[in-house]
């Protein structure tokens, strides 16, 4: 497996509060996504990075932030989280020039 | 519309089976065609990726593009319940450093014995 973890695994949280999900890669590899998985929607990328303090935005940004200090560390935060936001959020990595990407195992995040 | 379509199923074969799972796009601009599998409450894993048209071959999977058509498709021969997942498609542009991935919906297949 590529060396990919995500933290938390699942999260409950409140509605309005912040949440940050934290994606690790011990790849050095340069390019970072963020997708959410929902039933009837698949893969939907919501922000990605293509190096350290490079980021864009995806098909589904409103409502996430993300940031990249080092390469390794990929941060997703939910500023006020909501209902809609409850998903499986997959952290992926490429390196450059490669279509291949890498999954994380997934962060399961429910909003009460 | 999605830019790649996929249709859900599920698709449900017995043992054995030959499976033909498929995904259609509209951005002619696609170069790189990727399939992925996706067990339960598990991250996609990447199965084989091809380049513009044509086949690739890789045990008992196959995977076909079609650039003219805009359809590309998996198959998988002597199909077993280990295979049972979601399948997703993928394409990316390739151009100017320009990989992300644009995923389908995923195919759920199940394979019973």
């Amino acid at each position: 497996d590529a060396g990919i973890t995500q933290s938390p695994r699942h999260k409950v949280t409140e509605t309005g509060t912040p949440v940050t999900l934290r994606c690790h890669q011990t790849e050095n590899h340069r390019y970072m996504y963020w997708y959410r998985q929902d039933p009837g929607h698949g893969l939907r990328l919501i922000h990605y990075s293509y190096g350290v303090k490079d980021t864009d935005k995806g098909e589904v940004s409103d409502g996430y932030s993300v940031s990249r200090s080092k390469t390794e560390d990929f941060l997703l935060t939910l500023e006020s989280a909501t209902s809609s936001q409850t998903s499986v959020y997959f952290c992926a990595i490429s390196g450059t020039g490669s279509p291949e990407a890498f999954f994380g195992q997934g962060t399961r995040l429910t909003v009460v | 519309q999605k830019e790649v379509e996929q249709d859900p199923g599920p698709l449900s074969v017995p043992e054995g089976a030959i499976v033909s799972l498929n995904c259609t796009y509209s951005n002619s601009a696609f170069q790189y065609f990727m399939w992925y599998r996706q067990y339960s409450r598990k991250g996609p894993e990447l199965l084989m990726y091809t380049y513009s048209s044509g086949n690739k071959e890789d045990g008992r999977f196959t995977a076909q593009v079609d650039k003219s058509s805009k359809y590309i498709s998996l198959f998988i021969r002597d199909s077993q319940p280990s295979d049972s997942a979601t399948y997703l498609c993928a394409m990316t542009l390739g151009t100017g450093g320009s990989y992300i991935p644009t995923f389908g919906r995923g195919t759920s297949l199940i394979v019973h014995p």
